[in-house]
């Protein structure tokens, strides 16, 4: 069955503690890709990797890190999480192509207080 | 850079009921455009994927156009079901990441 796992599925931390959620997909796509989403902001890239020891920033990477050592995972890393990092945070993974079609993660709700 | 627009923000009709939800967007140099099912709390379900040579797209009760030259979708339901309640986002991608809009909140009312 085809799948992409994150986790955790929730967390709560406080500012500053340094946190990783993963990523891990099934399925051997090379492109993987992080999205965070707020309410009235829909849904923003920040980070994707189109293969291993390939990323590139999408259009919110401040405070966000990450790494694509194999091909199957691609952690979300913040450093010195801040309150404005609170969001609902999705992986999401494809065949890179023309009829790339995207699955995502259940999701991470993260809350930084 | 993209920008995704979706028609109306919300909607609320009784059961039974043929809709139609849009999405327009900015660039038209796109491969492909994707309909997801967003849960409350829970991730994104694909519901159809449009390849940029195609004008549409059916999957049961679903249809989805593209007019990709006037950066519109049309995502279509018929007959509508309480279990069709969720929001649905339109996704194009021109490659390296998809872009989104916020979504139409269904509501189906028994």
């Amino acid at each position: 069955e085809a799948q992409v796992t994150q986790n955790p599925r929730y967390l709560i931390t406080v500012t500053g503690k340094k946190l990783t959620v993963t990523c891990s997909q099934n399925m051997n796509h090379e492109y993987m890709s992080w999205y965070r989403q707020d309410p009235g902001l829909g849904l923003r890239q920040i980070y994707y990797s189109m293969n291993v020891e390939v990323t590139d920033k999408g259009d919110v990477p401040e405070g966000y890190k990450v790494s694509r050592k194999e091909k199957r995972n691609f952690p979300l890393i913040l450093e010195s999480p801040s309150p404005n990092q609170t969001s609902l945070y999705f992986c999401a993974t494809a065949y890179e192509g023309a009829s790339t079609e995207a699955f995502f993660g259940q999701g991470t709700r993260l809350t930084v207080v | 850079k993209q920008e995704v627009t979706q028609i109306p923000a919300a909607l609320s009709v009784p059961e039974g009921e043929n809709l139609v939800l849009n999405c327009s967007f900015t660039d038209s140099a796109i491969y492909n455009l994707q309909w997801f099912r967003q849960d409350p709390g829970k991730g994104l379900t694909s519901l159809l994927l449009i390849q940029s040579s195609q004008r549409e797209q059916t999957s049961g009760r679903l249809n989805a156009s593209l007019d990709k030259s006037s950066g519109r979708s049309t995502l279509y339901i018929a007959a509508s079901q309480p279990g069709d309640s969720a929001t649905y986002l339109c996704a194009p991608y021109p490659g390296g990441q998809f872009y989104f809009g916020t979504g139409t909140s269904l509501t189906v009312i028994p």
